[in-house]
């Protein structure tokens, strides 16, 4: 079983919409979750970061964590064509500052 | 600042050879990382610098690889003899000091590596 996973899409949504990306990790004892946005040919790039269980919000973007079920995920509201990217999820298994990350999420964003 | 510095940006080279990739973090950053990233395995942390020192090699594939971060500003992964299964793109990210884990990652471009 991998570490972090996520469905490698690609999740195709209008112009507008919300998309919705979704992670799960095994190791319950992780402490840190991020959301990396790799446009292709690119390097990955920090979008949000959870910490907490609950709702966390960033302009367009919202991050939800829930621990009890192991899972992360990220929401899109009125979702551009320039969204359209692969997004990684990463998590750190502990306090250090290793990082695990997803196979990413192919997002397509149609006009 | 100028941001994370790979070079090269493109490596092409053939079985058996020693390829050296180059990494400059950014300016003030203690923590410096090593990842690769294939179709197949998805981005794989290799190695992780604190303050120059080596700290979690456990991603290092095998002995062909070897890391070094001799001064705060340069970083080398080499990789000697090449396979063409080590072709990849291999990025090389820097954190600024203190905060625990939740210091931002700051990747570099990349390096291409292709192995023939």
């Amino acid at each position: 079983q991998k570490e972090v996973e996520q469905n490698s899409g690609p999740l195709s949504v209008p112009e507008g919409a919300i998309a919705s990306l979704n992670c799960t990790y095994s190791d319950r004892g992780s402490q840190s979750f991020f959301w990396y946005r790799q446009y292709s040919g690119k390097s990955p790039e920090l979008i949000m970061s959870i910490y907490s269980n609950g709702d966390k919000e960033d302009g367009r973007f919202t991050a939800q964590l829930n621990k009890a079920s192991q899972y992360v995920s990220l929401l899109i509201r009125d979702s551009q064509p320039s969204d359209s990217a692969t997004y990684l999820c990463a998590v750190s298994p502990d306090s250090s500052y290793k990082l695990i990350f997803g196979s990413g999420t192919r997002l397509l964003v149609r006009p | 600042d100028a941001g994370v510095i790979q070079s090269p940006r493109h490596e092409v080279t053939e079985m058996g050879q020693e390829v050296t990739l180059r990494c400059k973090p950014i300016s003030g950053h203690d923590y410096l990382f090593w990842y690769r990233q294939t179709m197949m395995r998805g981005l794989e942390l290799l190695i992780y610098f604190n303050n120059n020192v080596p700290i979690d090699d456990s991603g290092m594939p095998e002995d062909r690889f070897s890391a070094k971060m001799p001064n705060a500003s340069f970083s080398t992964l080499k990789i000697q003899p090449s396979e063409p299964r080590d072709s990849a793109v291999y990025f090389c990210a820097s954190s600024l000091r203190g905060g625990g884990a939740t210091d931002t990652q700051y990747f570099g471009p990349g390096t291409r590596l292709t192995v023939l």
